[in-house]
């Protein structure tokens, strides 16, 4: 089953703009990690969160997690046209050796 | 480096034909291998996974099947594909360290008709 489930589903900005994307989740996890998916193509990992971090930064990624409301979110800063893709919330929920994937959100930035 | 290689890229397919795509994975030993289906516009289903070869785990009861004939080979079969078979298909690996974090192949575009 999905476990995670993020929000927006599609979200449409224009280049230079923020794009933030959440994900909520429904058990207790070890980690977090964000995917990108170019369309028609393999997802590329992007970042790994903690379950004892709060905060962490890669380039122009900020991602959070709250393990008391189950949430994370995705912080894109001064986004650019080549970042349109979809974005995947991925937790290892489901056992150590499987990872339960959301929905996605669908990202478009318009230049 | 570690590379992951998935074919083909595009597959159509009648109903009934039987199937067989192939992952190999590069550059590293006793990976976990990972199977996935993805429907058009939403996330990834966990088909199989494997720890080691000759060990494979079933997620979701269905028409397909999965083997792992060498360390770095993960192959999913069908003996009759159906219309509902239809979907993109990736393949993962993993080390096994408790991150899982996971490197994804191209995919196959599968269209059943």
């Amino acid at each position: 089953s999905q476990q995670g489930e993020e929000d927006p589903q599609a979200l449409s900005i224009q280049e230079g703009e923020n794009a933030t994307m959440n994900c909520s989740y429904k058990t207790s996890i070890n980690n977090l990690q964000w995917y990108r998916q170019n369309s028609g193509r393999g997802l590329v990992h992007l970042i790994l969160i903690r379950s004892n971090e709060r905060e962490k930064h890669s380039g122009r990624l900020r991602v959070t997690l709250d393990t008391s409301k189950k949430s994370s979110s995705l912080l894109i800063t001064a986004s650019r046209a080549a970042d349109t893709a979809s974005y995947f919330c991925a937790t290892d929920g489901g056992g150590a050796q499987k990872l339960v994937f959301g929905q996605g959100t669908r990202l478009t930035i318009n230049p | 480096s570690q590379t992951i290689h998935q074919w083909p890229a595009t597959l159509v397919q009648p109903v009934g034909s039987p199937l067989s795509l192939e992952c190999t994975v590069e550059g590293t030993s006793n990976p976990n291998l990972y199977w996935y289906r993805q429907a058009a516009g939403r996330g990834l289903q966990l088909l199989f996974y494997s720890v080691g070869i000759g060990q494979i785990s079933s997620e979701v009861p269905q028409n397909l099947s999965a083997s792992r004939p060498q360390d770095r080979q993960f192959i999913l079969s069908s003996k009759k594909l159906l219309l509902s078979d239809s979907g993109f298909y990736l393949c993962a690996w993993s080390t096994g360290l408790a991150e899982n974090i996971q490197y994804f192949g191209a995919g196959t575009r599968l269209s059943v008709l």
